[in-house]
């Protein structure tokens, strides 16, 4: 069974400060990963798709990278600013071969303060 | 705009009283999923639908029904309501294949 964790489970920051953002899971065999953000209370914000064949895609401030091997992902943020606080979810969908075909299994999420 | 949405938004009932959170998108997507979110639980998935008529039972079905009578909506009933069923509902649709995920706004359910 896929299990996803995000490290660490809260992390702030001072406005203006570089961060990273830690995903790792434990089966290799996966179709792509997701980072989505959340703010309070609401839905679910997709912000990078990085296919399994793929290193990294970036979006603006974000930068996401993928080592698939080693069951590891980084969300990289630039320059973060008070609007960058949320919590951020990184979610796996399983490939064939894998233990979780299809699925799409989730991270506990790590919330983020940028504070002024 | 593309985009899923959920009704109601907020829900307070009493145990036992059957009640039906919709979900709609409109993105012609063929793949549609309920999860709920629970602290210290995470995401976890309830039902999921491949297509039309197709339904398949996620991580925690028990006590949920579903149904996908057409493509664009995928309603979530809860014949007899528990309090342990109090929990913020998401709904979620994609094209099936390697493509990412777009999740409704939410439905917060309290069941007293």
């Amino acid at each position: 069974k896929q299990e996803v964790t995000q490290i660490p489970a809260a992390l702030s920051v001072p406005e203006g400060e570089n961060l990273v953002l830690n995903c790792s899971f434990t089966d290799s065999a996966i179709y792509n990963l997701q980072w989505f953000r959340q703010d309070p209370g609401k839905g679910l914000t997709s912000l990078l798709l990085i296919q399994s064949s793929q290193r990294e895609q970036t979006s603006g401030r974000l930068n996401a990278s993928l080592d698939k091997s080693s069951g590891r992902s980084t969300l990289y943020i630039a320059a973060s600013q008070p609007g960058d606080s949320a919590t951020y979810l990184c979610a796996v969908r399983g490939g064939a071969g894998g233990t979780s075909y299809g699925k799409l299994t989730f991270g506990q999420g790590t919330i983020l303060t940028v504070h002024p | 705009e593309a985009q899923v949405t959920q009704n109601p938004r907020y829900l307070i009932t009493v145990t036992g009283k059957k009640l039906t959170v919709t979900c709609s998108q409109n993105m012609n997507h063929e793949y549609m999923s309920w999860y709920r979110q629970d602290p210290g639980l995470g995401l976890r998935q309830i039902y999921y639908s491949m297509n039309v008529e197709v339904t398949d039972k996620g991580d925690v079905p028990e006590g949920y029904k579903v149904s996908r009578k057409e493509k664009r909506n995928f309603p979530l009933i809860l014949e007899s309501p528990s309090p342990n069923q109090t929990s913020l509902y998401f709904c979620a649709s994609r094209l099936t294949g390697t493509y990412e995920q777009y999740f409704g706004p939410g439905t917060r359910l309290t069941v007293t």
